[in-house]
């Protein structure tokens, strides 16, 4: 069965200061998709950044990275020079051929606090 | 470009009684998806509709139930509520690619109380 693990519940950093959350993954399937998601206290989720598995290079989207380690199912996103509006829940998620590229498994979530 | 747009945002019930939920896509997005957020389960796909047929479904009882009509709008239903379907239910839309980049762009939200 295909798992999103997030172990970081909360995660504090420094304004300006470069924070990593950490998502794990567990699948069979040889191509999958993974996200990244941000939900601010307002309760929308805000697309941050893709990455498919076949992706030779790690994607970037202005402050956001995704370091992609395939033979360690991990993917982890980096923000730099954090802002106080980055304070909010960051969700990875995956999707599956098999299951539908529009079904997303999402993880539990790590809620980031910046600090001024 | 307007967004991805949930109505009511907020929804008071009582066990046993049913409630519809509705989403409007974002203009030329044809597949809307519904999720399930609860504090317990997390986030939880419940469904995919596209061009007026369901495409995708989770792991949800026959309880909860969509449709979607020509324009794309889509409303979700759920009878016989119980205490647990207390949660924020969230709307995505995105175009009707079926590549696993296809971004989804969610709605607000709607958050219903079972009481």
């Amino acid at each position: 069965a295909q798992k999103i693990t997030q172990t970081q519940p909360g995660m504090f950093v420094q304004e300006k200061e470069a924070v990593t959350l950490d998502c794990t993954y567990d699948t069979s399937d040889p191509s999958y998709g993974l996200f990244w998601y941000k939900q601010p206290s307002s309760g929308e989720m805000i697309f941050l950044i893709y990455q498919g598995s076949y992706d030779q290079q790690n994607a970037t989207e202005g402050r956001y990275s995704l370091n992609f380690q395939k033979a360690r199912k991990s993917a982890n996103l980096v923000i730099s020079a954090s802002q106080l509006g980055d304070s909010a829940m960051y969700f990875c998620a995956m999707s599956y051929d098999q299951t539908g590229a529009n079904n997303l498994f999402f993880g539990t979530g790590t809620r980031l606090t910046v600090i001024p | 470009k307007a967004g991805v747009t949930q109505t009511p945002r907020y929804l008071i019930k009582t066990r046993g009684q049913q409630v519809t939920l509705s989403c409007s896509p974002i203009s030329g997005h044809r597949s809307v998806s519904w999720y399930q957020q609860t504090p317990g389960q997390g986030l939880q796909f419940l469904f995919e509709y596209f061009s007026e047929t369901q495409r995708n479904k989770g792991n949800f009882p026959g309880r909860f139930s969509g449709r979607q009509f020509s324009n794309s709008r889509s409303e979700m239903n759920v009878s016989t509520l119980e205490l647990g379907d207390s949660a924020l239910y969230l709307c995505a839309s995105s175009l009707a690619k079926r590549e696993l980049g296809n971004e989804q762009f969610f709605g607000p939200g709607t958050r219903l109380t079972v009481l």
